[in-house]
């Protein structure tokens, strides 16, 4: 079954600490990822994906295909940070459709 | 510069009423997709097209219905509006190819009683 999850709902750190978004996915092809961002009351927007290997806004990911694994990763939190974050997995099959974790809602506090 | 645009943005309907959500994008794109957001749910397919005059189901395709007549459009409908249809609706578009981005309306805020 093609899944991505996204275990932690809601994510809590302090200005400067290190961050780490868990993203998970299950597919048996070969995996395109991505992360989203959602800023309050905005549309989504993307951050990453998986095949540039670049740094926004001074956050990286990398895809770990033995642990089948996406997670997003910044070293020191900014509270401009704050906003729900989706990892997301496109289907090679039907159309590549985007299949989205249920995402994780960031919380950088001063 | 456009994008991809919904509307309306807002909207309360009765239990039983019926509406339509327009998404229209001006850049070309191949393919559309309607999702659905729920708390602790993420994003939710509804259906999707891969070209002008298709459409196919996604996830969570029951009580839905589409249309694609014109390529740069694409149509939700609602024939009978249930409680459970209260959510956040975003409409997106993509161009054909691997790794190319997804690009979100602003999405529409639906309620009904």
């Amino acid at each position: 079954a093609q899944r991505v999850t996204q275990p932690e709902k809601l994510l809590s750190v302090f200005k400067g600490a290190p961050v780490e978004l868990k993203c998970n996915y299950s597919y048996s092809g070969s995996p395109e990822l991505f992360w989203y961002v959602q800023y309050s009351r905005q549309r989504l927007q993307l951050l990453l994906r998986h095949i540039s290997r670049e740094s926004i806004k001074g956050f990286t990911a990398d895809l770990n295909k033995g642990e089948t694994s996406f997670h997003l990763k910044k070293p020191f939190a900014q509270e401009e940070d704050s906003a729900m974050y989706y990892c997301a997995l496109r289907v090679g099959d039907q159309g590549g459709k985007l299949i989205f974790g249920q995402g994780t809602e960031l919380s950088v506090k001063p | 510069n456009a994008g991809v645009t919904q509307t309306p943005k807002f909207r309360v309907l009765k239990t039983g009423q019926s509406m339509t959500l327009l998404c229209a994008q001006d850049m070309n794109h191949e393919y559309m997709y309607w999702y659905r957001q729920d708390p602790g749910m993420g994003l939710r397919l509804i259906h999707y097209s891969v070209g002008e005059g298709t459409t196919a189901k996604g996830e969570v395709p029951d009580g839905y219905n589409v249309s694609r007549l014109k390529k740069q459009n694409f149509l939700l409908g609602l024939e009978s509006a249930a409680p459970s249809q209260t959510s956040v609706y975003f409409c997106a578009s993509r161009q054909t190819g691997t790794l190319t981005e997804a690009f979100f309306g602003q999405g529409t805020r639906l309620t009904v009683v």
